[in-house]
């Protein structure tokens, strides 16, 4: 079945630490790859995405992601991280198969410590 | 412009009663989905809705979700005798579906969601 993973539930991170959430996924072919962001009493909202061509993909709020095939994976990084980083992430999948319809991972809540 | 909208904002039932959801897409986006997240489950697909073509009613989890979608703009998810599993926040989402330019799924806009509260 598809699926996508997220290992780590929760994640604390030190303002100005770098931070890298870990997504995996099982497909049979490579999915279109999301991340999603929720804040406290927010919406969802869209940091980044990966179609096709440079593994390296550069998002909103000073995120990146890399894609990575070889290990089914589509990791979310942030050199600095800031108080207002504190939400929770997650990592999604879809196919043009199926409706682009979104496949969640778990989320990472991320806790920023001052 | 304006995003998705959802009405209520916080819906709370009893136990046997029918809620009715709805969605304010984004004009002129052809795509609509609803998603649920709950603490049990996380975030899972419902329904999704395109143009004029039948929906995508794979992820409803029983007999007693249903949705409509009319003129193809507001959507309405129906749930009737509601139980206390049901109790979650349901998003909706809507996307013009593809973007050509980045030959890729368009980004789906997401509602701030309706949270229910069965009792």
């Amino acid at each position: 079945a598809q699926s996508v993973t997220q290992p780590d539930i929760h994640i604390t991170v030190s303002e100005g630490a770098s931070l890298e959430l870990r997504c995996n996924y099982s497909y049979g072919a490579t999915p279109y790859l999301f991340w999603y962001v929720q804040s406290p009493g927010q919406g969802l909202q869209l940091l980044l995405k990966y179609f096709s061509g440079d593994t390296l993909v550069q998002g909103i709020k000073g995120f990146e992601a890399e894609f990575k095939r070889s290990q089914s994976s589509f990791n979310l990084r942030k050199p600095s991280v800031h108080w207002s980083d504190a939400a929770e992430y997650f990592c999604a999948a879809a196919i043009k198969a199926a409706g682009n319809k979104l496949t969640f991972g778990g989320g990472t809540r991320v806790l920023v410590k001052p | 412009g304006a995003g998705v909208s959802q009405s209520p904002s916080n819906k709370v039932t009893e136990k046997g009663k029918d809620v009715e959801l709805r969605c304010d897409p984004i004009s002129g986006h052809t795509a609509l989905y609803w998603y649920r997240q709950s603490l049990g489950q996380g975030l899972e697909f419902l329904i999704y809705f395109q143009g004029n073509s039948a929906p995508d009613k794979s992820g409803l989890p029983s007999d007693r979700f249903s949705a409509e979608r009319t003129g193809g703009s507001v959507s309405t998810l129906t749930i009737q005798r509601t139980q206390q599993e049901d109790s979650a926040v349901y998003l909706c989402a809507s996307s013009s579906s593809w973007s050509e330019r980045e030959r890729g799924p368009d980004t789906q806009y997401f509602g701030p969601g309706t949270r229910l509260t069965v009792l």
